[in-house]
């Protein structure tokens, strides 16, 4: 596709239900990004992918969350047992490779995860 | 204390009006700094991108880089109401490779 996809745009659960959120990146893209967005505050780093090496987990707040992604494409993130502290919207980005730190990111629209 | 800060905001200004927004940060192995621009409801998409001190420009956007400082600002003149954004700073060191640091983001509003 031309842009980032992710899925779903919104999703509204239960407290204690897991959700499972997806992200198609840009073709081409070799790293894959996860964020979250908290309201009223900056991006906090969650995940990143880059080609067949081990993920860099260090952003992950709990052991409730996890990632895996299919070869150099679809991302999911799922959120075990959600808490209400886990609603903010979900951001996945991708980018063409890892150079030290000159990452140009591409975002997609984020999943709006609202958990009651 | 944030390794990033940023006013939040809001900020409003008229049409026409020159906007500075600017990001302070902490951590001196930050070499590499972004600008990103956000409206509601999408991600974020990169609008300008530095690497040394100093000013770059691009159409009506200039960003500046004092890393004496650590301080770094973005200048938006003619400010339009399509300008209407939320505007996050963005900053990576060389060894933190994956990992970007965001500020909290200002809500600009121009109004015409």
């Amino acid at each position: 596709g031309a842009g980032v996809s992710q899925s779903p745009s919104n999703k509204v659960t239960e407290k204690g239900k897991d959700v499972e959120l997806r992200c198609d990146p840009i073709s081409g893209h070799t790293a894959l990004y996860w964020y979250r967005q908290r309201l009223g505050q900056g991006l906090e780093f969650l995940i990143y992918f880059q080609g067949n090496s081990a993920p860099d987990k260090s952003g992950l707040p709990s052991d409730r969350f996890s990632a895996e992604r299919t070869g150099e494409s679809v991302s999911t993130l799922t959120i075990q047992r959600t808490q209400q502290e886990d609603s903010a919207v979900y951001l996945c980005a991708s980018s063409l490779e890892r150079t030290g730190g000159e990452e140009k990111l591409f975002f997609g629209s984020g999943t709006q995860l609202s958990v009651l | 204390q944030k390794e990033v800060e940023q006013d939040p905001g809001p900020l409003s200004v008229p049409e026409g009006a020159i906007v500075s927004l600017n990001c302070t940060y902490s951590n001196s192995a930050f070499q590499y700094f972004m600008w990103y621009r956000q409206y509601s409801r999408k991600g974020p998409e990169l609008l300008m991108y530095t690497y040394s001190s100093g000013n770059k420009e691009d159409g009506r956007f200039t960003a500046q880089v004092d890393k004496s400082s650590k301080y770094i600002s973005l200048f938006i003149r003619d400010s339009q109401p399509s300008d209407s954004a939320t505007y996050l700073c963005a900053m990576s060191a060389w060894t933190s490779g994956s990992r970007l640091t965001f500020g909290e983001g200002t809500q600009l509003t121009v109004n015409p």
